[in-house]
């Protein structure tokens, strides 16, 4: 109940095209969903969060989309470039608990 | 603004010892959170602090510790270390209230390995 589970561990995308990572969860309690990108030797920084109460979120080229009903939500990267090959994990808030449940991770590469 | 800052970058110990990590978060903000990302195991929550005090631990044994300065650094111990705990500790800070919603603004890690 406490997991979330991020899909797929591993994508490729040409660039110029949309990478899509999926996210699901059981805990119909948490409350706020994150997703977090990391470059190697970074830490994790916060790229966009979106409520349960809210479809869909976009900031630039990065959307979350947002299925309650599914207890699943998405990232969408339109426009891939080359600088976004990372690791994007998703996440989900744990009500009042300061706690982030973090999914697997998905690392990206775009090619040229 | 200076972001989140960890010492040290790495460190290595032997099983058995001690190990001490530090944090200094970003100015103004008061609530400290610290993550083992292990590999394999993604990021695990492992305690929480705002004002001083341990609000929320994860799921790990009493051998990890820590603690929260009166200026809002921080520091986590781990005692008894053991060859799973090599990993990447990361420390996190928000201003108060804002890291209920996620937003969490994360160190670059300190690096320990177990030998």
């Amino acid at each position: 109940q406490q997991q979330v589970k991020q899909s797929p561990q591993s994508l490729i995308v040409q660039k110029g095209g949309i990478s899509i990572i999926n996210c699901a969860y059981e805990n119909t309690a948490f409350d706020y969903f994150p997703w977090y990108q990391q470059f190697p030797g970074k830490g994790p920084a916060l790229l966009i969060a979106i409520r349960p109460d809210v479809s869909e979120k976009k900031e630039g080229r990065f959307t979350i989309s947002f299925n309650k009903s599914a207890k699943q939500f998405s990232l969408h990267i339109m426009d891939s470039q080359p600088g976004d090959s990372a690791t994007y994990f998703c996440a989900a808030s744990h009500p009042n608990t300061g706690k982030l449940i973090f999914g697997q991770g998905t690392t990206l590469q775009v090619k040229p | 603004e200076a972001g989140v800052t960890q010492s040290p970058t790495h460190l290595i110990k032997t099983r058995g010892q001690q190990a001490t990590l530090r944090c200094s978060p970003i100015s103004g903000h008061t609530s400290v959170y610290w993550y083992q990302q292990a590999l394999g195991l993604g990021l695990q929550f492992l305690l929480w602090y705002d004002e001083g005090e341990e609000r929320n631990r994860g799921n790990f044994p009493p051998r990890f510790s820590g603690r929260q300065f009166p200026n809002y650094s921080s520091e986590l111990n781990v005692n008894a270390l053991d060859l799973e705990d090599s990993a990447l500790y990361l420390c996190a800070s928000s201003p108060r209230g804002r890291g209920l919603t996620g937003e969490l603004f994360f160190g670059e890690g300190s690096r320990l390995t177990v030998l």
